[in-house]
């Protein structure tokens, strides 16, 4: 079966530090990779979104960056943070054949201080 | 107009209530839908997709109405476990094969007291 894992589930950050995220999938092969931001009590934002290693499309302009240097590994980064990115980030994955949904890793809750 | 509309809610029901949520969708070309919930400072978790002829599971019914652009989530016999935030999903783009695009609603959220 296939399982999303995403690390850590908890970071405290002083503004202007770096930041790297990691999110891996098993069990799947050539997945559709997604970061997502949910700001306190609000909804999801798409920030980006890869169908294939190299290949990172970027939702909205931001402080972030992405990666996929491998078919199941999506990392999200920051060289430097800002308190704004503060926030609860999600992985997701899904099939590339468009009709089953996501499935989310546990997330990482970051506070920019 | 926001692509995925719904009530934020919150509806406080008691215990074994029924209680419906309705969520719109702008683009006529959508193909696949879906509600997923999330449990306060967790990840969303996929509930059911909703199928064109309406489904069931246990005491969550998903019905779709195309022509008017809506999906609604009905749940019976309301739980406490029940209580949460309930997102309507969508997918605006037409079945490429290579593309998989969820639109998310902000959600609405579900307070079930004794």
């Amino acid at each position: 079966s296939q399982t999303i894992h995403q690390w850590p589930a908890t970071l405290v950050q002083p503004v202007g530090s770096p930041l790297s995220l990691e999110c891996t999938v098993e069990g799947t092969s050539n997945p559709n990779l997604y970061w997502y931001r949910q700001a306190a009590g609000r909804g999801l934002q798409l920030l980006f979104y890869s169908v294939g290693i190299g290949q990172i499309s970027s939702e909205v302009p931001q402080n972030l960056s992405a990666s996929r240097p491998q078919d199941r590994q999506f990392i999200l980064s920051s060289k430097k943070l800002l308190l704004s990115d503060s926030g609860f980030y999600l992985c997701a994955w899904s099939a590339d054949t468009g009709s089953w949904g996501y499935t989310f890793g546990s997330g990482t809750r970051l506070t920019v201080v | 107009r926001k692509e995925v509309e719904q009530d934020p809610g919150p509806f406080n029901v008691p215990e074994g209530a029924t209680v419906a949520f309705n969520c719109t969708y702008s683009n006529s070309a959508s193909q696949s839908f879906f509600w997923y919930r999330q449990d306060c400072r967790k990840e969303p978790k996929l509930l059911m997709s909703v199928y064109s002829s309406g489904n069931e599971d246990g005491r969550f019914t998903a019905q779709l109405n195309r022509a008017s652009q809506y999906i609604s989530l009905l749940i019976r016999d309301s739980k406490l476990s029940d209580s949460a935030t309930y997102l309507c999903v969508v997918n605006p783009y037409p079945f490429s094969g290579g593309y998989n695009k969820l639109i998310f609603g902000a959600g609405t959220r579900l307070a079930v007291h004794p």
